[in-house]
């Protein structure tokens, strides 16, 4: 079964404190985003991997990294996380050549 | 870059028609439109996605006009479950892609 799993899938933490939300796929898939999502703003784009090493900025970038070190991973990096990084967040993939992304079950974040 | 307008809302009874409009007017030639929706906060889930000539599954039918500016997409019949925010999507430069803020689909019983 095509799955991608982000954990934790609920999580809260104070301002500063590191922390990764990781994003796993079972699909051999080339690319993967991360997206997030607020009240009145939709989805954006934050980050995404055309494949293994390669890593680009979406439309919100600040205040995250990424890594792909391996084609199943993509992992989202908060180093000092901030209140206005509240929010939830989507990981997706999507074929080489397809037209389809799969989502993740979403994660969402409180930074107090 | 291309990107996308929709309206924030509309409502439908059920068992109609559903057409939800979409404007990309900054659309390039080659690029997709795409449409997903997502019910409640789950993942957004695909639908269907078009090049120039309309399209159709078992989900829904896409119609995109000659200029490639604006498309629709049409629930043939639409039911409860089919309430969600339906997104328009096209791709930009770099492969990102816009969501955008969707519309938010209500069918009443």
């Amino acid at each position: 079964e095509a799955q991608v799993t982000q954990n934790p899938r609920y999580l809260i933490t104070v301002t500063g404190k590191k922390l990764t939300v990781t994003c796993s796929q079972n699909m051999n898939h080339e690319y993967m985003s991360w997206y997030r999502q607020d009240p009145g703003l939709g989805l954006r784009q934050i980050y995404y991997s055309m494949n293994v090493e390669v890593t680009d900025k979406g439309d919100v970038p600040e205040g995250y990294k990424v890594s792909r070190k391996e084609k199943r991973n993509f992992p989202l990096i908060l180093e000092s996380p901030s209140p206005n990084q509240t929010s939830l967040y989507f990981c997706a993939t999507q074929g080489s050549g397809k037209n389809i992304q799969y989502f993740g079950a979403g994660t969402r974040l409180s930074v107090l | 870059d291309a990107k996308t307008t929709q309206p924030p809302s509309m409502d439908c009874a059920e068992g109609r028609a559903a057409n939800l409009p979409c404007n990309h007017s900054t659309i390039s030639g080659n690029e997709y439109v795409y449409w997903y929706r997502q019910i409640h906060s789950q993942g957004p889930q695909y639908i269907i996605h078009g090049l120039k000539n309309n399209e159709t599954n078992e989900m829904a039918s896409l119609i995109i006009t000659e200029d490639r500016k604006s498309s629709t997409l049409i629930l043939p019949h639409a039911t409860l479950r089919d309430t969600a925010v339906y997104y328009c999507i096209v791709r930009g430069t770099g492969n990102q892609f816009y969501f955008g803020t969707g519309t938010s689909l209500t069918v009443i019983p």
